[in-house]
């Protein structure tokens, strides 16, 4: 159980083109999920938390406007990374859980190159 | 905001030996503590966790321990495999459920 899964792995875009992120909880409602990005041989950096319903929660130094989240369901929430361009190049990866006595379960991310 | 520092870096243990990876937080009010497991090009998957109440908990091969007074916590590998070699973080996070990460740990069993 506790799966989550990301759309897509993987994507090479133009610069200046938008990208959308998918990241879906199979089998169980997730009331909170978190953006990641990690930067080759680094750790997890956190972006953003969304909640249902709620406008996403932007960590320091992460501009909301460059990356906008969506969660309108308990079971979907998508980042799009607006205008890409080469700097943005990295692995993301959400995360998604049920409440602070559970632990978060990771998707398998998405590797996005801008060219 | 919390701060976790994770040594060593690099770990390379003959197979069949031990692992130890050590964590230190800076929060005292972190109070969950999950150890996560990434291979190359996936996300990561939690292997262990432990919450501030207790000292010290073991599933199979894998144990963690927690000293609330000194602020760390480490993660302990028995009878180590091939397949264990991947990247290891520690993470620590409060009741906003927001996690903090360490830097990492790339472990190498040797054949």
């Amino acid at each position: 159980g506790a799966v989550v899964s990301q759309h897509p792995s993987w994507v090479i875009c133009k610069s200046g083109t938008s990208v959308k992120i998918e990241c879906r909880s199979l089998d169980f409602q997730a009331t909170t999920m978190f953006w990641y990005r990690q930067f080759p041989k680094q750790s997890l950096m956190l972006m953003a938390t969304s909640n249902e319903g709620s406008k996403a929660t932007y960590e320091q130094g992460v501009e909301k406007d460059k990356f906008l989240i969506n969660h309108a369901s308990l079971t979907l929430s998508t980042l799009t990374v607006t205008s890409a361009h080469p700097e943005d190049s990295s692995f993301y990866i959400c995360s998604a859980g049920t409440d602070i006595n559970q632990p978060q379960h990771f998707g398998d991310g998405t590797r996005l190159s801008i060219l | 905001g919390e701060n976790v520092e994770q040594h060593p870096s690099t770990l390379s243990v003959q197979e069949g030996d031990s692992a130890v990876i050590k964590c230190t937080y800076s929060d005292s009010a972190s109070n969950y503590f999950p150890w996560y497991k990434q291979e190359l090009g996936k996300g990561p998957q939690l292997i262990i966790d432990i919450r501030s109440n207790v000292g010290e908990k073991k599933d199979q091969r894998i144990a963690v321990t927690l000293n609330k007074t000194a602020k760390h916590f480490s993660l302990h590998i028995t009878e180590t495999q091939p397949e264990d070699s991947a990247v290891y973080f520690c993470a620590a996070s409060r009741d906003d459920y927001k996690l903090s990460f360490g830097a990492g740990t790339t472990v190498t069993v040797r054949a």
